[in-house]
């Protein structure tokens, strides 16, 4: 099956430093997903980017399906960005949305 | 809208005691999931459905059923319950209508199995 792998594992910064989480995949997509999962344990959808890049906010993200990377960008970051971010994607004409291990970030006041 | 409910948020089980972990949306949408996530570890998926009366297997769905018999409903059952099966339940759905298969999650549900 597909192979998802997120970097970094884990992420320490400081309130208002930017990020870069990476999610690598093993072969071509046709769902890409980046969720974040709160302290609480509530997951929320913040991107859905099978290709190109999108921008909410301080939050953006780049899908190169060509390459088989996505990007998540985390600009003057709050404490309130805590948790797990996780990418999720399908492969071809499968429904199964497979995650990645996740990347924990911890902002510090 | 209350989205995706689960029930119940806790449970504690005795080893090969069986239950059934609730999971209802009222946003009409044609897909449904059940994950699992363990300490520390991403969610891996156990089953899911396109739509009413269709099911189909996940990563790991051994130790579980389900059923959907309405577009509403997605119960996931435990038999013989194990420690293995010691985890976070999610459910999930998501409407294909608009193109984008985008999951909406239920709050979560604690299982432990003693």
């Amino acid at each position: 099956g597909i192979q998802v792998e997120q970097s970094p594992p884990d992420l320490i910064l400081q309130e208002g430093a930017n990020s870069t989480l990476r999610c690598n995949f093993s072969d071509s997509v046709n769902n890409l997903q980046w969720f974040h999962q709160n302290p609480w344990g509530q997951l929320i959808n913040l991107f859905y980017i099978p290709s190109g890049t999108k921008q909410n906010g301080r939050l953006s993200a780049t899908t190169v399906a060509t390459e088989r990377y996505s990007l998540l960008y985390i600009s003057s970051s709050q404490t309130t960005d805590s948790g797990v971010y996780f990418c999720a994607l399908t492969q071809g004409g499968s429904e199964k949305l497979v995650f990645g291990k996740g990347m924990k970030l911890t902002v510090n006041p | 809208n209350a989205g995706v409910t689960q029930t119940p948020k806790f449970r504690i089980l005795k080893i090969g005691q069986s239950m059934t972990l609730q999971c209802t949306q009222d946003m009409n949408h044609n897909y449904m999931y059940w994950y699992r996530q363990d300490p520390g570890m991403g969610l891996k998926l156990i089953y899911y459905s396109v739509g009413a009366g269709i099911t189909d297997k996940g990563e790991v769905p051994n130790g579980y059923n389900v059923s959907r018999t309405t577009t509403e409903d997605f119960p996931l059952r435990l038999e013989l319950a194990a420690p293995s099966q010691t985890s976070v339940y999610f459910c999930a759905s998501s409407s294909t209508d608009s193109g984008a298969n985008v999951l909406t999650f239920g709050a979560g549900s604690r299982l432990t199995v003693l």
